[in-house]
This record gives structure tokens, sequence and C-alpha cells, in this order.
């Protein structure tokens, strides 16, 4: 199947500062992009739909000017945690539609661990 | 809203037994299921997928039954091995809506030796 990275694996900020993860489709082209959170034992939510070229939707509760989210090329989307608190901890996901796949399929990144100290 | 959930957290299993993981989904919308596996740290892995028009599919080694009546899926694994044990997670799809997955709570699976 298709291959989605992301970059960083795992990460440690401090409290206030900013920080951006990178995902990418290795081998295809999305023009959609999907970002999920997940906290320990829980599911993963849906925070944003990434679209190339054009504005992020949002998903309700989710505030768009703490996580940007940028999807400048058919292959890159990242997502930026703004003035990172210690709530914000979690493992962030993404995953990308490959449109040429018969059931358009959604391929996910490996998760990046953010931890806010 | 609406939500996809599972019934059972935690599923404890005998290796070589076969394991079977439900889930029900309340939107009738949905056109297109899919289960993840996730293992620890990992992002979720494709397993298998069923469309809405079928009511059974099979891959190597594992099953997936609809049911639309009672809006239930469910995940059978065959001859579970110590390389199952992951947390399961169902998902539903809306195509009209964007293809935007809504994933259910997870059931974890344990296999014992």
């Amino acid at each position: 199947g298709a291959v989605v990275s992301q970059h960083p694996s795992w990460v440690i900020c401090k409290s206030g500062t900013s920080v951006k993860i990178e995902c990418r489709s290795l081998d295809f082209q999305a023009t959609t992009m999907f970002w999920y959170r997940q906290f320990p034992k829980q599911s993963l939510m849906l925070m944003a739909t990434s679209n190339e070229g054009s504005k992020a939707t949002y998903e309700q509760g989710v505030e768009k000017d703490k996580f940007l989210i940028n999807h400048a090329s058919l292959t890159l989307s990242t997502l930026t945690v703004t003035s990172a608190h210690p709530e914000d901890s979690s493992f962030y996901i993404c995953s990308a539609l490959d449109l040429s796949s018969m059931n358009t399929e959604a391929f996910f990144g490996q998760g990046t661990r953010l931890t806010v100290v | 809203g609406e939500s996809v959930g599972l019934h059972l957290p935690t599923l404890s299993v005998q290796e070589g037994d076969n394991s079977i993981i439900n889930c029900a989904y309340s939107n009738s919308a949905s056109d297109y299921f899919i289960w993840y596996k996730q293992e620890s740290g990992k992002g979720p892995q494709f397993i298998i997928d069923i469309r809405s028009n079928m009511d059974k599919r099979q891959g190597q080694r594992v099953t997936v039954l609809l049911n639309k009546t009672v809006k239930h899926l469910s995940l059978q694994i065959a001859a579970t091995q110590p390389g199952d044990s992951a947390v399961y997670f169902c998902a539903e799809n809306i195509r009209a809506a964007g293809n935007k997955l809504t994933f259910g709570g997870g059931t974890r699976v344990l296999v014992k030796p």
C-alpha cells in the first residue's frame, strides 16, 4: 500500500513554544489529508481536514488559531501546535487519501508523540 | 451526534483460538466500513474493509461481517496469534461527507500463549 510519513515521531517541548509536525505522502498525491488526536487509551478524534491549496476545515471544538494547518503541496501537510500547553500533550496522527485507489483508501502516518513540559 | 461504538473494551483470547470483535454504528448513511489494527505507539494499520452493499468479506485469516439491519459490524480473526495483540478500531466512512472517518472506541485484544 501507499506510504505516509510523519515527522518527528516524538517531540518534547516547553510550555508556550510552538511545534510543527509534518505529514508526507511518499508515493502518491494527496489532495486531502486528515489530522487526528489520540489521548491514551482512547480512540482517534478527527481534528481537521486539510485540503491542498485551500483552508483547512476544523471539527467542532478545535481551535483553528491554536492548531495551524498548511497544505501547500499535494504531498505535504503540516500541523503547528502554537503556544503549546501540557494539556496539548497527545499522540497526533495524520492520514492521506489516495484518490487513485478504487476504494479511496486512507493511509495513516506512524504518529507523533507530543509531550509538553 | 451519531457515532460508532464498541461493545467490549478488552478481549483475552487463547493463542490459536478465533477472536470476534464487535462494533455498533448508528449512521445509516455510512457507505464504507474499515477495521484498523493499532499497536502501541504506532498509527492505525488497515486490516480489511467492506462496502455497505456487502454483508461479508474475507481476507487472510480475517473476515468482516456487516449487518445493516441492526447496524452491526464484526471482525473475526482466525487462529489468533501473539502478533495479533493490539487495539482494534472500526471506522465508518461517508463518501458524500468528504471521506471523513469516524472511529469507534476500540477493543484491546490480548493473546495468551
